[in-house]
């Protein structure tokens, strides 16, 4: 079954840029969706088709995807952006979500 | 705007069937506009996707619950629903229904989803 690898954990100051990564095999072949998570609520989609933000994700969240690696970048991170972050991508009739990173801003 | 809200029970005994209930409002499901998904949550751990039923009405599961997941709509209600059968401890978890814009599977994305609804398997 298709697996979808990220870091369990990532740290940054505030201000400075953020970067989560999503590893799956052929990964650039397909869309990724990327979910944010803060404790005691509901999934939010930050970033959908690789690099498209929904109506009301600030400009700060951008996407990536080529190869086997797919990245959630955030400039100029708010504390506010703490939180799980989890990608999402569809293999033959299965989509997968990745184990989730925590993203913590010291 | 598409909001979404579970409803079922909070504790299931073992061997039994979950059944659970999602009213979605905003949107009238008949007009077959959004696919509609549901994704669980153990407590503590990642999202797994359960299945999803597209706006075509054709469906898709996760494989690896072994066909103990249905899924199906009501349209008169305009309520979404999943059964899974054949319970034990490790389904517990925070079950969530959520919805996203008409699209193949390749192109599939939740863009709301509803609060949760924590079911706890237990004798």
């Amino acid at each position: 079954s298709y697996e979808l690898t990220q870091p369990p954990s990532v740290s940054v100051s505030p201000g400075q840029t953020a970067i989560v990564t999503c590893s799956g095999d052929k990964l650039g072949n397909k869309y990724v969706s990327w979910y944010q998570q803060k404790p005691g609520q509901s999934p939010v989609l930050v970033i959908y088709q690789d690099n498209m933000r929904p109506s009301g994700i600030p400009e700060r969240f951008s996407g990536s995807n080529s190869g086997n690696t797919a990245t959630l970048t955030i400039s100029g991170t708010q504390a506010m952006d703490e939180a799980d972050y989890y990608c999402q991508a569809w293999d033959t009739s299965t989509l997968v979500f990745g184990g989730g990173t925590r993203l913590t801003v010291l | 705007q598409l909001q979404l809200q579970e409803s079922g029970p909070g504790l299931v005994k073992p061997s039994q069937t979950l059944s659970l209930s999602c009213t979605v409002s905003g949107v009238s499901i008949s007009r077959s506009i959004y696919n509609w998904g549901w994704i669980r949550q153990p407590p503590g751990k990642g999202l797994e996707w359960i299945g999803t039923i597209y706006y075509s009405g054709s469906t898709s599961y996760n494989p690896s619950l072994k066909s103990r997941a249905t899924m199906s709509v009501d349209t008169s209600k305009n309520q979404l629903s999943l059964t899974l059968s054949s319970l034990t401890a490790s389904d517990t978890a925070v079950y969530y229904c959520a919805g996203g814009p008409k699209a193949g599977a390749a192109l599939l994305r939740f863009d709301s989803w509803g609060q949760g609804n924590l079911v706890t398997v237990s004798s």
